[in-house]
């Protein structure tokens, strides 16, 4: 079965500062790979996703590469905002299978 | 696209009532739907899985007699919680999936009180 391993948080930045939220995953086969964020009172939105190897998924400057070498999808942003805040999610999801959760990463972002 | 609303967005029922929630796909035709639970600061906990016209796929520990799904038509689940207790009280969300795709499309959840 699917298993993810997400950097714990709290997470707190600046305005502009570099994001990472590492994630690693373990699957028994090639798992598509998801990133969700879910804003303050509100559901899960999709925020990107590779579906295989050395692919880069990218949204509002968030970026997360595929790396079946290290099963990786660590999530990044060069220059993050306020409106940023919110909890992030990784989640592995092999077809006709199960999408599991990573524990979630809180991240504030302060003016 | 792929929008799913959920009914209500909030809802405060006192122990003991049952209280329904609606998950429905507003353009287009969602063949599986789920239901998730989140606690506070927690990640989500799938309650089960739903095909349209069959009886939904319970997660391990999670009382089916409780928590009664239906998926009647392709776009819409309902979710009852009957006899609901305060430890009941939850942010459920639900999701939809169209026919033969894997991708998800998440509800904005409702938060169920039990007073």
């Amino acid at each position: 079965g699917n298993s993810v391993t997400q950097m714990e948080g709290p997470v707190t930045l600046s305005e502009e500062a570099f994001l990472t939220i590492n994630c690693t995953y373990t699957a028994t086969g090639y798992p598509s790979l998801f990133w969700y964020v879910q804003y303050p009172g509100e559901g899960l939105q999709l925020l990107l996703k590779a579906t295989k190897a050395d692919d880069k998924g990218s949204n509002k400057g968030f970026e997360a590469t595929y790396r079946k070498e290290t099963t990786s999808f660590h999530l990044e942003k060069g220059s993050v905002q306020v409106s940023d805040s919110a909890v992030y999610f990784c989640a592995p999801y092999l077809p006709w299978g199960q999408l599991t959760f990573g524990s979630g990463t809180q991240l504030t972002v302060l003016p | 696209g792929a929008v799913v609303s959920q009914h209500p967005s909030r809802v405060i029922c006192k122990s003991g009532t049952s209280v329904k929630i609606e998950c429905r796909s507003l353009d287009f035709q969602a063949t599986t739907m789920f239901w998730y639970r989140q606690f506070p600061k927690k990640s989500l906990m799938l309650m089960a899985t739903s095909n349209e016209g069959s009886k939904a796929t319970y997660e391990q520990g999670v009382e089916k007699d409780k928590f009664l799904i239906n998926h009647a038509s392709l776009t819409l689940s309902t979710l009852t919680v009957t006899s609901a207790h305060p430890e009941d009280s939850s942010f459920y969300i639900c999701s939809a999936a169209r026919q033969g795709y894997y991708e998800q499309y998440f509800g904005p959840g409702t938060r169920l009180t039990v007073t």
